[in-house]
């Protein structure tokens, strides 16, 4: 079954909007931790936020923002004022513990097309 | 701090060819991963080492991939014989604990084409 969802996989917006990302994550464990993850066109996956299950204050980070929510199993992203810049894939990740692993599990993805 | 290292960036390859990608993790980080990420799709764990123990191999299709981590350190990921559904971008990303809030760090990939 399916760990991680990302409905949205494209979204185009113009520059200076704001856009929200919806992930949405499915797990039994009470302990686990989720991701973002951006993957810009060079490839490389670059970390954006991690947050633990117990940890459900929602985060700022300069244009960037995460909003927590366990009621609905969700922790959405939002970039404030977007720039051509933030054009990439993002990547939500579930991190839970399996056969004794820590195993980190991907949603499909969202790309994110900002035009000027 | 160098990041990590994989090579080669690029190749092509006819099917029923043997292949083999290289990863040089961070220095000091002891978990090394493995991930196959299919055009379009999310990257999907094929094998995770500790040091140079398998923790994690449920994914990887060991009819035709292999992987190896002899002294800890680097790592060698392998196809043998390729089909034409293993091309892909090979992902390595090492941490440096495979502790739940470890983060991964990730190299620039190997994108693999199999004609």
């Amino acid at each position: 079954a399916q760990k991680v969802t990302q409905a949205q996989t494209e979204i185009s917006v113009v520059e200076k909007e704001d856009v929200t990302l919806d992930c949405v994550y499915e797990t039994r464990d009470t302990t686990y931790y989720l991701f973002w993850y951006k993957q810009p066109p060079s490839g490389e996956l670059v970390f954006l936020i991690r947050r633990n299950s117990f940890d459900e204050q929602n985060e700022i980070s300069g244009r960037y923002s995460w909003n927590f929510q366990k009621s609905t199993s969700s922790f959405n992203f939002t970039i404030t004022a977007s720039q051509v810049v933030d054009s990439a894939v993002y990547f939500c990740a579930l991190k839970e513990e399996f056969q004794g692993a820590q195993k980190l599990v991907f949603g499909q993805g969202t790309r994110l097309t900002i035009n000027p | 701090e160098a990041g990590v290292a994989q090579s080669p960036r690029y190749k092509i390859i006819e099917k029923r060819q043997s292949v083999a990608f290289w990863c040089n993790p961070i220095s000091g980080h002891a978990t090394l991963y493995w991930y196959q990420q299919i055009l379009g799709q999310g990257p999907k764990l094929l094998i995770q080492f500790q040091n140079n123990g398998v923790v994690d191999d449920s994914q990887l299709p060991k009819d035709r991939f292999s992987a190896e981590r002899l002294k800890g350190v680097d790592s060698t990921l392998k196809i043998q014989p390729a089909k034409l559904e293993d091309s892909a971008v090979y992902l390595c990303a090492s941490s440096l604990e495979p502790g739940g809030d470890e983060k991964l760090f990730f190299g620039s990939g190997t994108q693999l084409s199999v004609l």
